[in-house]
């Protein structure tokens, strides 16, 4: 199962909106709607920002939102602050039941 | 909720290790978990999957017949067994698991991970 394409970075000015794109194939992103979103600061671990595609768990700022269209899934943070700067991974299910990672993207806050 | 990893440390190429994942704060026994690492610098790796009951399991292809994951529920933990190790399995190992019902893809739970070492 070949990974997820995600951007290597992203840049954004603080009060900015910023979309991270990932990219799949009709065995995970397009068929299964089981995508999800970590954000990841150097030396943690991964956090849960967004499942099933449009889902935020408990917690999560409302500033997170996903979306999902045809093989392209979303990730769009609104109102950018500095403490968004981290690794983002987006994930999803696949048909050969097992998880497909994306190869992460860098956000840098200005 | 806690996920607490042990286990890692430095072995040879060809070596064996036995990660372990002690689990608190909810009902280890109702839920599937996974393992997935992350090599120095590298992304994020999905290596396996059990089921709540340990009815099925999957893995990478990149471990498949190498390492073997497994559970004790009445323990709320989880294993997995690496071996015939490689320099490429070298990486912090993290136990994770979904308990967001009824979500059915993600990963909201996550232990602090443990570092595998593999060299000469």
């Amino acid at each position: 199962q070949s990974a997820l394409t995600q951007p290597a970075s992203v840049s954004g000015s603080p009060g900015q909106s910023i979309t991270i794109s990932c990219t799949g194939t009709s065995g995970d992103v397009v068929n299964y709607n089981s995508v999800s979103w970590y954000q990841q600061h150097p030396g943690k671990a991964p956090k849960l920002m967004i499942y099933d595609v449009i889902n935020r768990p408990s917690g999560v700022s409302n500033r997170f939102s996903g979306s999902k269209s045809g093989n392209t899934a979303s990730l769009t943070i609104s109102g950018l602050q500095a403490e968004d700067e981290a690794d983002y991974y987006c994930s999803s299910y696949t048909n050969s039941r097992s998880v497909v990672f994306g190869g992460g993207t860098k956000l840098t806050v200005l | 909720v806690q996920l607490v990893e042990s286990g890692g440390g430095l072995v040879k190429p060809g070596g064996s290790l036995r990660l372990s994942c002690v689990v608190s704060g909810f009902t280890f026994s109702s839920y599937n978990m996974n393992w997935v690492r992350q090599a120095p610098g590298k992304g994020l790796e999905w290596v396996s999957s059990i089921s709540s009951s340990s009815s099925y399991i999957y893995y990478a292809d990149s471990v498949k017949g190498r390492f073997t994951i497994s559970r004790d529920n009445a323990k709320n933990s989880l294993y997995l067994q690496m071996n015939t190790l490689r320099a490429d399995d070298a990486a912090v190992y993290y136990c994770a698991s979904l308990t967001i019902p009824p979500a059915v893809g993600g990963m909201d739970v996550w232990g602090q991970g443990t570092t595998v070492t593999v060299s000469s």
